[in-house]
């Protein structure tokens, strides 16, 4: 079946850096892709819709010069967390659709920023 | 996208059916009925989805009411791996059609 694969699973960055997320689709080519984030004990908040060759399209409230996205490719997609501050501590996830009808989503990325 | 109400929680003897409620009364003709289910620190997992008629697969069945106002998600023979935040998402068709979650159901599952 279809795979979306997200790296790193964790990772821990100090205050004011930057970090950089991946998300690729390994078996089916994605011109569209999706970020969420979740904080704990709540549902997931979608962030941004990623467009291959395109800029990406941001849901209100989300910082576009905060959150960097890139999607240079049919499978791979790029969530850049610029200057993070410990109220960026969250779980990311992102997803893409191989059909019409279906969503597949990554296994998330643990960031915590002390 | 349709906005869905589900019970925050539920609970489920291992052995029996959990039946998981949920309504989408604005849904509109073209927009389909998704369930997805999210086990602690992972991804969300799809389920199962339908239209209109009842759908059945490997790991659950789908029941919509003939208004498609309401559905419910059936799990036959619940076991402790089920227990999970169950998801009912109304989203239209297309790879760039959005999810939009809400608050989903909270199921345990108990011995």
């Amino acid at each position: 079946g279809a795979v979306v694969s997200q790296h790193p699973s964790r990772v821990i960055c100090k205050s004011g850096t930057s970090v950089k997320i991946e998300c690729r689709s390994l078996d089916f080519q994605a011109t569209t892709m999706f970020w969420y984030r979740q904080f704990p004990k709540q549902s997931l908040m979608l962030m941004a819709t990623s467009n291959e060759g395109s800029k990406a399209t941001y849901e209100q409230g989300v910082e576009k010069d905060k959150f960097l996205i890139n999607h240079a490719s049919l499978t791979l997609s790029t969530l850049t967390v610029t200057s993070a501050h410990p109220e960026d501590s969250s779980f990311y996830i992102c997803s893409a659709s191989p059909t019409n009808y279906g969503y597949t989503f990554g296994s998330g990325t643990r960031l915590t920023v002390v | 996208d349709a906005k869905t109400t589900q019970p925050p929680s539920m609970d489920c003897a291992e052995g029996r059916a959990a039946n998981l409620p949920c309504n989408h009364s604005t849904i509109s003709g073209n927009e389909y009925v998704y369930w997805y289910r999210q086990i602690h620190s992972q991804g969300p997992q799809y389920i199962i989805h339908g239209l209109k008629n009842n759908e059945t697969n490997e790991m659950a069945s789908l029941i919509i009411t003939e208004d498609r106002k309401s559905s419910t998600l059936i799990l036959p023979h619940a076991t402790l791996r089920d227990t999970a935040v169950y998801y009912c998402i109304v989203r239209s068709v297309g790879t760039a059609s959005k999810l939009t979650f809400g608050t989903g159901t909270r199921l345990q599952v108990t011995l």
